[in-house]
Parts: C-alpha cells; structure tokens; sequence
C-alpha cells in the first residue's frame, strides 16, 4: 500500500527557511503528480503547490508564489519543499499527497501523516 | 480562481441521522470534485471522486450528486465513525477546497 512520510518540519523565525521532505514507498513514483497541501491550526486545507510525474511542470498557490520551490527526485522516491521568506501566516501542518494522475490536475487519494511548520520569533 | 463553499459550516445531528452537506463551485467544473474526511489530528480521506465515484474501501452509505456548479455529499444514515469534518475539493482548474462542514453529535 501507497505510504507517504514527511520530516523535515520544525520552529523557525520569520524570515527564515526550511525545507520539507515526502519519502514515498509503495507506488510507482514516476507515475504521479504529488501535492503539498497544509492546514493552519483550526482552519481548513489549503493548496500550496503540485508537480507533475516528471517534475517539467511546477504550479503554486498565489500566497507561496515566489517563496516556494516544489521539486522531486524520482531516484529517490522523494518530494519537496523548499520554503524560504516564511511568514508567521504560513504556521500550519504541510501534508504531501499523491495525484491520482500523472500529469494533470486530479483528486489526492493517499496523504502523509503532516509535518507541522511554526514561524515565530 | 475558482472559489468553493459549502454549508452548513457545523451541522449536529445523531446516529441513524441522514445528512447531507452541500458545496457550491464560483463556476462550472463539470463533475472534477472529490469529499474528504477528516478527524481532529489526522489527514483527510478521500471518500468520493469525479463527484459520484465512491473510493475503493469507502462504506456504501456515503454518495455524491451533482454537476456543474452544486453537488452533494450525503451519509444515508450517520454512523458514530462518521463524526468528522468533511471538505470538498475542485480539479478542474488547479484545485480549490472548500471551508469544510463539521458533523457534530447533537
């Protein structure tokens, strides 16, 4: 069965950087499109970013645009996130899941366990 | 961008209750919508895709409706594991989540 594990998450100050990681076991990876998706405490879920299988098309959420790199390595079987310039609005838990698809928009039918992400000072 | 909302935001009902959440797309997304489920310090699930589509391993009571702009998520008769918040999500144009309904126990 498809497993999804995000580490990387942590405390960082406005301003700062930090990057998330997905390690995906159980599918074939190069197959699908991958999700970042979060949710600040006690708020719903918000798009952040989606890659294509094959990493040739990146596409972010206007409140990231510029400050967020999503990227993949299909040797690896790993997804990323690159979050630089964080604001104390981005403080949520950052899910990845995985596109029913390969290279078009389409519904996350596996999510990881969340990563939770605090901007403070 | 296309913007979804659904209503009720909280909706108490009991066991044995049939519910029924609705969510509304800004504008047409033909039938690119999926519900999820979500539990307090958990992912969400995915429940119903392409509107109507039930995912494999999802209990029969719950079903989708609906296209165009207006669709439906109705649990045929509530279940203690049901109690839950449930979301919407749009795929036809990038992907939009709705607000999210809380199923609470009256």
């Amino acid at each position: 069965q498809v497993q999804l594990v995000e580490s990387g998450g942590g405390v960082v100050q406005p301003g700062g950087s930090l990057r998330l990681s997905c390690a995906a076991s159980g599918l074939i990876f190069t197959n699908y499109g991958m999700y970042w998706v979060r949710q600040a405490p006690g708020k719903g879920l918000e798009w952040v970013a989606f890659i294509w299988s094959d990493g040739s098309q990146k596409y972010y959420a206007d409140s990231v645009k510029g400050r967020f790199t999503i990227s993949r390595d299909n040797s690896k079987n790993t997804l990323f996130l690159q979050m630089d310039s964080l604001r104390a609005e981005d403080t949520a838990v950052y899910y990845c899941a995985k596109d029913a698809y390969g290279s078009s928009w389409g519904h996350s039918d596996s999510w990881g366990q969340g990563t939770l992400v605090t901007v403070s000072s | 961008d296309i913007q979804m909302t659904q209503s009720p935001s909280t909706l108490s009902t009991s066991v044995g209750d049939r519910v029924t959440i609705t969510c509304r797309a800004s504008q047409s997304i033909s039938n690119w919508l999926a519900w999820y489920q979500q539990k307090p310090g958990k992912a969400p699930k995915l429940l119903i895709y392409k509107a109507s589509s039930l995912e494999s391993g999802v209990p029969s009571r719950f079903s989708g409706s609906g296209s165009g702009t207006e669709f439906t998520l109705t649990i045929s008769s509530l279940q203690p594991d049901d109690f839950a918040t449930y979301y919407c999500q749009q795929y036809n144009s990038y992907v939009t989540f709705g607000g999210g309904t809380k199923v609470e126990n009256k």
